[in-house]
Order: C-alpha cells, then structure tokens, then sequence
C-alpha cells in the first residue's frame, strides 16, 4: 500500500489563480483531514470528511477556501482565487479505527 | 478552548544524552494524547500514544494530568532520532480530528 497519496508535491502558482490540491485516502479508510502547516501557526486542522461527507469544515480560514470528496477514494481541496499568505504545506491524512495516516503534503507557493 | 503548548522550537543534545521534549496542554474534557514525528523528507508519523503506555524507538511518554504535561523522554538519544516532533491533543471522539503543537526539532549530535 503507497500510503495517502497527495499530489502535486510542490505547487507554484500567480497570485489570482486557482489551485487544487488532490489526495487519494488509503483504500477502506472512511475518515478523511486536511491540514494546514505554516511557520506563524503550525499544523491546523482545516476540514474532515466522514464516509464521503464533510463534518467540520470550522478550520476553513475563508470562502475562497473549498473541499470536496466526491468518492471514497479521492478528495479535493481547492483555493479560489489564491493568496501569498496561502503558500504552506497542506496535509492530507486518512484514518480507519485505531490509527491516522499522513500524506508526504503538498507544498504551495503563491507569488 | 484547548491548547497544546510545546515550549522549544529546537532541542539538541549529544549523542548517549538523555533527552525529554515537553508538551503542555489545556482542555476541558478527558485528554488524548499523541507525539507524531516528521523525519527529514518523510511524512508525518504516529510515534506513540499515551492511552497504550507503551515504549516506542526507546521513547516514552505520560500523561501527568495534575501539571496537564506529556513529556516525551528517551534516556539515550541516537542520531537517527533526529526529527521533527509534534504533540497533539483528540478532540472530540474523531481520532483524526487532532490539535498539534507548534513542534520541536530534536537534532542529536554525534
């Protein structure tokens, strides 16, 4: 098993574009997170998915922030349009019972 | 409102030193408490986890609920312990759905 999957691994885009951000959970897993790291606040908690449906999403920082999971095995977070103060690295993990798994997290930059 | 505190940024220490990362935490309702650990170029991984009181790579925790702390000790650090370490506190009954500290970066000279 690869693991949880993310992709891009690095991200370099304009300021106004939008990004989207990919993860495939590992398969059966049926909670999904993705998180936030920066220098100024560490790693956040941004929104999780249970079977498919988001449940808290209260991490989102703003409207032009949105996270989808259309299927158990894959799940989006997209930026619209994109800010400097958006570069971090975006975590996504997934987790079945007793234990979560990280992603290797993509890195964003907007310049 | 919960918090998890961890107060230094970088750690180092010589190879065969004792070692302990601290971790303080607030929360109103009953802890869970992990440390996760980021080598370099891999992801973030569960090192250990208080409920199982266990000892993993030589490290051990406890949650010590009268100073609200979960140190994270090793009597005999080894370079390969070098790493970025993250304290996180359960919120709620979700596991995934964790609070981290800010980390420490531990780097064990040789």
């Amino acid at each position: 098993d690869a693991g949880v999957i993310q992709s891009p691994r690095h991200e370099v885009t304009e300021m106004g574009q939008e990004v989207t951000l990919r993860c495939k959970p590992i398969s059966g897993h049926d909670y999904l997170f993705w998180y936030r790291q920066t220098m100024m606040r560490g790693l956040e908690l941004l929104i999780y998915f249970n079977n498919n449906v988001p449940i808290d999403d209260s991490g989102m920082p703003e409207d032009r922030f949105s996270a989808k999971m259309p299927n158990a095995s894959f799940s989006t977070l997209k930026i619209q349009p994109s800010e400097p103060r958006d570069s971090a690295v975006y975590f996504c993990a997934s987790s079945f019972l007793q234990e979560v798994f990280f992603g290797q997290g993509t890195r964003l930059t907007v310049v | 409102a919960q918090r998890v505190t961890q107060p230094e940024k970088l750690l180092s220490v010589f190879k065969g030193a004792p070692v302990e990362l601290k971790c303080n935490y607030s929360y109103s309702g009953s802890p869970e408490l992990f440390w996760y650990v980021q080598y370099s170029r891999q992801r973030l991984q569960l090192l250990l986890r208080h409920i199982s009181r266990e000892s993993i790579k030589g490290f051990t925790a406890d949650l010590n609920k009268g100073e609200t702390s979960f140190h994270l000790k090793k009597p005999f650090a080894q370079e390969e312990d070098s790493a970025m370490y993250y304290c996180a506190l359960k919120r709620g009954s979700t596991l995934g759905r964790l609070y981290f500290g800010r980390g420490t970066q531990l780097t064990v000279w040789p």
